[in-house]
């Protein structure tokens, strides 16, 4: 099954720098979503990525897609310690009821103020 | 800005017992899932709903678990009878077209 496989783990960074996490996952997809989840909280979509592009911003986010090679990178710029929390990469295809997420097991990012 | 909500945010049940988890997805969104997330662990698909019936289900539903849209607007996860391993944060989610979904903040299962 597919899966979407973030690294690192953790990251512990200063506030001001830039945070960059990566996604790797397996078969084809429609779609590749990340996400974030403040601790005991629920998730917060952040940004969709279609399978034909391969950049997209918002705001202080970028997030960079590669079919190739089944992977995918978000970049937080000027961290603030407010965007401490764990991130989700999430692959989307086309299941037989619209469309199957499934989720890797996050990045916990760590913004020291 | 339209809002998943899901209720209650915390349940503490005895092993053995049923719950019911209950979400009110947003109204005009027409796919509506369940995950579930244990504690310290990844966010893991439970069930896919669309047009009145499921239409995906993971190897973690089975036949202890059930989801009903009641009444047009309710959409409810029932587990009949609870397992200690049942014990995680369940999300509600819906989605309405090609895009991410807007997930509700979790209802906390304590299983006893």
């Amino acid at each position: 099954s597919q899966q979407g496989e973030e690294d690192p783990q953790a990251l512990s960074i200063q506030e001001g720098e830039n945070a960059t996490m990566n996604c790797s996952y397996k078969t084809s997809i429609n779609n590749l979503q990340w996400y974030r989840q403040n601790s005991g909280r629920g998730l917060v979509h952040l940004i969709l990525i279609r399978s034909n592009e391969r950049e997209k911003h918002s705001g202080r986010l970028r997030v960079t897609l590669d079919t190739s090679k089944k992977s995918s990178s978000l970049l937080i710029t000027a961290s603030r310690a407010a965007d401490t929390a764990s991130y989700f990469c999430a692959t989307q295809r086309d299941g037989t009821g619209g469309f199957k997420t499934i989720f890797g097991a996050g990045t916990r990012l760590f913004v020291k103020a | 800005e339209p809002e998943v909500t899901q209720t209650p945010s915390h349940q503490v049940t005895q092993m053995g017992q049923e719950v019911i988890l209950r979400c009110v997805p947003i109204s005009n969104h027409l796919y509506f899932y369940w995950y579930r997330q244990i504690l310290g662990q990844k966010v893991e698909f439970l069930v896919s709903f669309y047009n009145n019936e499921i239409s995906e289900k993971s190897e973690i539903f089975d036949d202890q678990f059930s989801v009903e849209r009641p009444d047009g607007s309710n959409f409810t996860l029932k587990i009949r009878s609870t397992k200690l391993e049942d014990s995680a944060m369940y999300f509600c989610a819906s989605k309405g077209g090609d895009y991410g979904y807007t997930f509700g903040s979790g209802t906390r299962l304590t299983v006893v």
